[in-house]
């Protein structure tokens, strides 16, 4: 079956990198996406990556794909207090029943 | 574009109320979602709509039920809910229709059932 795991919680200072890691189980994913949920909003699209590709960066924002070990990763550089928010990482599952498989999300907390 | 509207954007209602939500976009996506969120949890899926019609019901309760009047337009109806039932509802929508591809969410709908 689908499965993705986040670690629950992150704490970063201001200027640092923050590294969010996921893991999923599902071999025939397609896509894998970063969503990003701020208080009492809804879910915005951070970045994706197709699994044929290894990196993909944008701006401040570096994925990488690891296939064989099933593992993403996103990596935000110079946190602001604005990267403050929930983190969901989420993979597309063709062979499964639901479109899309979420996390449990990971706690971004910024400290100035 | 990549906008999906939610109207309204916060709802309060009693449990022998009946109230609608509403979801729309103009992208031209042949799929559209909802979502249930409820406080520090991922969305949980609800209803999706392929093409129009219904394609998947993660088994909701028949107190809500889902409406697809045309490809832009996607409405949620709520009677008799529970306190429970109190979330974030989320609207989502994407290009193809198999829902293989990138979902796009709304900003959602606070529900409170008192």
């Amino acid at each position: 079956g689908e499965d993705v795991e986040q670690s629950l919680f992150l704490s970063v200072r201001e200027g640092d990198s923050s590294v969010i890691n996921c893991t999923y189980t599902d071999s025939s994913s397609t896509y894998l996406y970063w969503y990003k949920q701020e208080p009492g909003a809804g879910l915005q699209l951070l970045t994706y990556i197709f699994s044929n590709m290894d990196m993909k960066q944008d701006q401040r924002l570096t994925v990488l794909l690891n296939k064989k070990d099933k593992h993403l990763s996103l990596r935000i550089a110079d946190t602001q207090t604005g990267d403050s928010a929930i983190y969901f990482c989420a993979e597309i599952t063709p062979s499964g029943n639901t479109p899309l498989v979420f996390g449990k999300g990971t706690r971004l907390s910024v400290i100035a | 574009d990549t906008e999906v509207t939610q109207t309204p954007k916060h709802l309060v209602m009693g449990m022998t109320n009946k109230k609608s939500l509403k979801c729309e976009q103009h992208m031209g996506h042949r799929a559209m979602y909802w979502y249930k969120q409820k406080a520090k949890k991922p969305p949980e899926l609800m209803f999706v709509y392929s093409y129009e019609k219904l394609s998947i019901n993660e088994s909701v309760p028949s107190r809500f039920s889902p409406e697809c009047p045309n490809s832009s337009l996607l409405n949620l109806h709520l009677h008799a809910l529970q306190p429970e039932d109190s979330a974030l509802y989320l609207c989502a929508s994407s290009h193809l229709g198999d829902g293989t591809d990138t979902q796009y969410f709304g900003p959602g709908t606070r529900l409170t059932v008192l």
